[in-house]
């Protein structure tokens, strides 16, 4: 089992649909990053959750540190949010484990 | 644009070969990670270095060593490849070593081993 585990793995929404991608982890940790990869490769960081929530315009992201669990939300999802997500944990020895990626591709 | 810089974007090159890639970070910021993305394994950390000492270790394979230089650009080292080193390789940088610190990704240089 990994120690990351993102579902779903792939999401296919229409423009405007709430979206909700989960992460859950088995290793205690520091930190825990959202990022983003576009079609071409970049890799943006979208989010830096050590709890609580946050939010940063259509995007919010929340982390329970007790059942070990983030959630990514889009609102009002645009084809242009069309994008990898990947979750990554820092550990107590501040090594980065990722998650394999949700594959989200939203329609017009 | 993150700020972040590597070179080569490409590299092809042969088994049993090796190479060097390159990461300047983002003016200011002290600490440099490197991470290799394969298809069959995803992303995966290798190493970090802060203001020149390593401070964390990953997955990085013994063939496979970095530093970082004085001026805080950073190098990682692939040697004896083999084709599996097939991958993008992203280096990114944050202000201090802190898990707590956003990260800035380059751009990646994609390696390709024949």
């Amino acid at each position: 089992k990994n120690e990351v585990e993102q579902s779903p793995q792939n999401l296919t929404a229409q423009e405007g649909e709430f979206i909700t991608i989960n992460c859950s982890y088995s290793v205690g940790i520091s930190a825990l990053h959202w990022l983003q990869q576009h079609p071409g490769g970049g890799i943006v960081s979208l989010f830096m959750l050590s709890s609580g929530k946050k939010k940063h315009g259509r995007l919010i992201a929340t982390i329970n540190i007790q059942e070990k669990h983030s959630s990514l939300h889009i609102t009002a999802s645009h084809p242009r949010d069309s994008a990898v997500y990947i979750c990554a944990v820092m550990n107590r020895d501040d090594k980065i484990i990722f998650g394999k990626g949700t594959r989200l591709h939203i329609l017009p | 644009d993150s700020g972040v810089t590597q070179t080569p974007k490409h590299l092809i090159t042969a088994t049993g070969q090796r190479v060097t890639l390159r990461c300047s970070p983002r003016s200011g910021d002290l600490s440099v990670y490197w991470y290799q993305q394969s298809l069959d394994q995803g992303l995966q950390f290798l190493i970090q270095y802060y203001n020149g000492e390593e401070r964390a270790k990953g997955n990085i394979l013994e063939r496979f060593s970095a530093q970082q230089f004085p001026d805080l650009h950073s190098e990682l080292n692939l040697s004896s490849l083999e084709l599996g080193d097939s991958a993008l390789y992203f280096c990114a940088s944050s202000v201090v070593a802190s898990p707590y610190n956003e990260q800035f990704f380059g751009p990646g240089t994609r390696l390709t081993v024949l």
